[in-house]
């Protein structure tokens, strides 16, 4: 199984910064894909395919990655982006999800 | 307008079975692999179970295999889980997602409660 390991597993950040969040897998995957859940709320694809945004994403978000190393990217924080997100592949079987970054505006 | 909605869920005490439906609207069915994902209380995602557009390749990870069951019926767009045998950390919010090799849409989630 392939582990995916996200940090920070907190951060925090007031409106205007830049906030990346990092998720390696144990083994080298070829995509990696990125959820973000509000609470109460369900998930929502959010970075599909490593780099592509789901509907609806606004363009301060990106994702960048390759091999075992993949990250989120936030270039200028709103209030609204407060939620946790989860990296996942499903590029060898089991799939598998990170345990989730918990990002909060200060 | 793609919609999932799941039902089915509740309480149960550990040892017993539920089933858990999801209805599809606003897509081709037929056309997608579909999938049940799991989120503990306070917890993360965990996935619990695929199954192949026409029904006939299932896969599951080893935590619930031999005791969950995936199925769908095409004809009335409709995705179910059987569990059987449940035990306390089977206790989730179980969500109904569509699955073209990532999770593109997702179901409000039903609640499972696992407990005597």
């Amino acid at each position: 199984e392939t582990v995916l390991t996200q940090s920070p597993t907190t951060t925090a950040a007031s409106p205007g910064e830049k906030v990346t969040i990092t998720c390696r897998a144990s083994s080298s995957v070829s995509y990696m894909h990125w959820y973000q859940q509000k609470s109460g709320a369900s998930p929502k694809l959010w970075i599909y395919d490593t780099s592509k945004l789901a509907s609806g994403v606004p363009n301060r978000f990106s994702g960048s990655g390759s091999g075992t190393s993949y990250s989120l990217i936030i270039s200028s924080i709103e209030s609204e982006d407060a939620a946790t997100y989860y990296c996942q592949q499903k590029s060898s079987d089991p799939p598998t999800f990170g345990a989730g970054t918990k990002l909060e505006l200060k | 307008e793609v919609q999932l909605v799941e039902s089915g869920g509740g309480l149960v005490q550990p040892g017993r079975s539920l089933k858990l439906s999801c209805a599809a609207s606003g897509f081709t069915f037929s056309n997608y692999y579909m999938a049940w994902v799991r989120q503990a209380p306070k917890k993360g995602l965990e996935w619990v179970a695929t199954i192949s557009t026409s029904g006939s390749r299932t896969y599951y990870p080893d935590s619930v295999k031999g005791r969950f069951t995936i199925s769908r019926d095409n004809a009335k767009s409709s995705l179910y889980l059987q569990m059987n045998s449940l035990k306390s950390e089977d206790t989730a919010t179980y969500y109904c997602a569509r699955e073209p090799h990532y999770f593109d849409y997702w179901g409000q989630g039903v609640m499972v409660t696992v407990s005597s």
